[in-house]
């Protein structure tokens, strides 16, 4: 296996909450991503880091931050959850030099 | 317009027959290009990259059309197993990769 874990796998939550979903992988990789899943849109980007403490933005990044403190972990945090971010979120990592990206197994969030 | 277009689908073939998808982008500077496969409820994973004189890996073939901006993914033979969404994905310079809505194929007995 790849080495890319995201916790939780489920989780629901209520409306107004702040929820942070882990991306965690041990291949050392520089780049990671989050992208969301949703019926009907696709893969969609929503940010992503290119080293510890370096992240920009993506297509769909308003309503969430995220955090890298260190090359193994890659933190999304909702601060105020609503219903629009149910979503499956999926976490994906790049090695330098490589163009294809290997996917973790993703979390389902739903918000009440 | 879309970066990356997709048919949604769904391709409905039987077990054996060949199929072909097709996908157009958007942006005439991307330089990378591949197809992913998605199982239901499961993460993508790479099936394939795609070069410009096409290649091919067992069944699958893919093709790619710089000057009308497409590409394509042929199936021959095509088994049970073959069922999933295949997403098209494009890459520009060092931006991250762009992913097509995907293209739903179910093979069936």
């Amino acid at each position: 296996d790849a080495g890319i874990t995201q916790s939780p796998r489920h989780k629901v939550t209520e409306t107004g909450t702040p929820v942070t979903l882990r991306c965690h992988q041990t291949e050392n990789h520089r780049y990671m991503y989050w992208y969301r899943q949703d019926p009907g849109h696709g893969l969609r980007l929503i940010h992503y880091s290119y080293g510890v403490k370096d992240t920009d933005k993506g297509e769909v990044s308003d309503g969430y931050s995220v955090s890298r403190s260190k090359t193994e972990d890659f933190l999304l945090t909702l601060e105020s959850a609503t219903s629009s971010q149910t979503s499956v979120y999926f976490c994906a990592i790049r090695g330098a030099g490589v163009d294809g990206y290997t996917f973790g197994s993703g979390t389902r969030l739903t918000v009440v | 317009r879309k970066e990356v277009e997709q048919d949604p689908g769904p391709f409905n073939v039987p077990e054996g027959a060949t199929v072909a998808f097709n996908c157009t982008y958007s942006n005439s500077a991307s330089q990378s290009f591949f197809w992913y496969r998605q199982d239901c409820r499961k993460e993508p994973k790479l099936l394939m990259s795609v070069y410009s004189s096409g290649n091919e890996d067992g069944r699958f073939t893919a093709q790619l059309n710089r000057a009308s901006q497409y590409i394509s993914l042929l199936i021959r033979d095509s088994k049970l197993s073959d069922s999933a969404t295949y997403l098209c994905v494009v890459k520009s310079g060092n931006t991250p990769l762009v992913f097509g809505k995907g293209t739903r194929l179910s093979v069936i007995a």
